[in-house]
């Protein structure tokens, strides 16, 4: 599992609250990424991390903020969460090393009502 | 616009038979592809493709990269029920980036 976990796990909340969505990782990657998945979209990438306090925006980047204080924890900030932002979120970490491919966290399914 | 498509949508397919998964992609940069599977959960890692290295093997699952046609296949030979997930490819571009396509999905019957 790469050793990448987030939370919470599930949760549900209102339109309009703030919501953050926290990755941690214990192998000191440099790259991490945020998706969400969504039926018929497959992954869409959100935000990614080069580094500590060095980010990027991916395809569906508008309503979202991410922020990396230190290696290990890549937070996703929704300022005022939408209905639309119902979704199963992912984490990955990229492994440069051998195959320089992407290991996925379990997921956040986030409800907005 | 950058994009992967993959096809198709769906399959369903009985133990024993073969299938082959197709995605085709368009990005800037292209650098890599990567095959996951994904049951109910994270997405798993299954290869990595790049123009160095074009055809790779595991088992009963096999891939090719097709550097011309843009576009790659995903073979799993001898189908088990435990094949049945959905199967995304994804596409590295600019370096850093990822792009998915919407993936297909197995189901492979007894």
């Amino acid at each position: 599992d790469a050793g990448i976990t987030q939370s919470p796990r599930h949760k549900v909340t209102e339109t309009g609250t703030p919501v953050t969505l926290r990755c941690h990782q214990t192998e000191n990657h440099r790259y991490m990424y945020w998706y969400r998945q969504d039926p018929g979209h497959g992954l869409r990438l959100i935000h990614y991390s080069y580094g500590v306090k060095d980010t990027d925006k991916g395809e569906v980047s508008d309503g979202y903020s991410v922020s990396r204080s230190k290696t290990e924890d890549f937070l996703l900030t929704l300022e005022s969460a939408t209905s639309s932002q119902t979704s199963v979120y992912f984490c990955a970490i990229r492994e440069l090393a051998d195959t320089d491919t992407q290991y996925f966290g379990p997921g956040t399914r986030l409800t907005v009502l | 616009e950058d994009k992967v498509v993959q096809s198709p949508l769906s399959l369903v397919v009985h133990e024993g038979d073969t299938v082959t998964l197709n995605c085709s992609y368009e990005v800037t940069n292209f650098r890599s592809l990567l095959w996951y599977k994904q049951e109910k959960k994270a997405p798993t890692f299954l290869f990595m493709l790049t123009s160095s290295g074009i055809e790779k093997k595991s088992g009963r699952l096999s891939s090719i990269l097709d550097k011309k046609e843009l576009s790659s296949i995903l073979n799993i030979t001898a189908t088990q029920t435990g094949d049945s997930a959905i199967y995304l490819c994804a596409v590295r571009y600019n370096f850093n980036k990822f792009y998915f396509g919407s993936g297909t999905k197995l189901n492979v019957k007894p």
